[in-house]
């Protein structure tokens, strides 16, 4: 168990709609960064926030968003979902900014979009 | 543009044996960190090791051995002795370090351990 949790585990949800997907850090990170696994596209690092900041920003479309809240926890939001964006939705925490420092991943959200 | 090519897609080894698994990288930045990632079949990512491009240096973890050769764009990762726990996709990733994050995940090589 990495620490990092995500909530929901499965999402399935019809095209068009948003969805906001859930993420609370390992105690003490400040960092968390998102991924989405896809047969399409294989995995693709999102976007990165550190202490509430944007920090870095990956391949992430124009529909998604992301924040990170003072508690720490962030969410990440998906709108006006295509079948493409059906995918594994993986968060981490690190207690760097540095993106190249160790990251711990949560067990994914798997998003179904019908 | 960064590429990472795992041209390994799966591999199948006996218990005990030991597996090399291959990761040939491009890249036109002189400063960049290749990673090595595990994800058993339960999912979850698992980071295993960093490296810098400027320690050329092989390491050793236990059962696993990492060897990075700039000359020729190589991180491979050599499971020794293989064991059922290893079955798992490992990923291969790089990324850059000028000023922004970009990073590269290779399709990752699914490997199998029978007993």
């Amino acid at each position: 168990d990495s620490g990092v949790t995500q909530t929901p585990k499965h999402l399935i949800t019809a095209t068009g709609q948003r969805v906001t997907l859930r993420c609370s850090p390992r105690s003490g990170d400040l960092s968390v960064y998102w991924y989405q696994q896809s047969l399409d596209q294989g995995l693709q690092f999102l976007i990165q926030y550190y202490n509430g900041e944007e920090r870095a920003k990956g391949n992430i479309l124009e529909r998604f968003s992301a924040q990170q809240f003072p508690d720490l926890h962030s969410e990440l939001n998906l709108s006006s979902l295509e079948l493409g964006d059906s995918a594994l939705y993986f968060c981490a925490s690190s207690d760097s900014g540095r993106f190249v420092d160790e990251q711990f991943f949560g067990p994914g959200t798997r998003l179904t979009v019908l | 543009a960064q590429k990472v090519t795992q041209a390994q897609t799966e591999i199948s080894v006996v218990e005990k044996e030991d597996v090399t698994l291959d990761c040939v990288y491009e890249t036109r930045d002189t400063t960049y960190y290749l990673f090595w990632y595990k994800q058993p079949p339960s999912g979850e990512l698992v980071f295993l090791i960093r490296r810098n491009s400027f320690d050329e240096q092989n390491e050793i973890s236990g059962r696993y051995s990492w060897n990075f050769q700039k000359s020729t764009s190589s991180f491979n990762f050599t499971i020794t002795a293989s064991q059922v726990v290893d079955s798992a996709v490992y990923f291969c990733a790089l990324t850059s370090s000028g000023g922004y994050q970009k990073v590269t995940f290779g399709t990752g090589t699914k490997l199998q351990v029978i007993p």
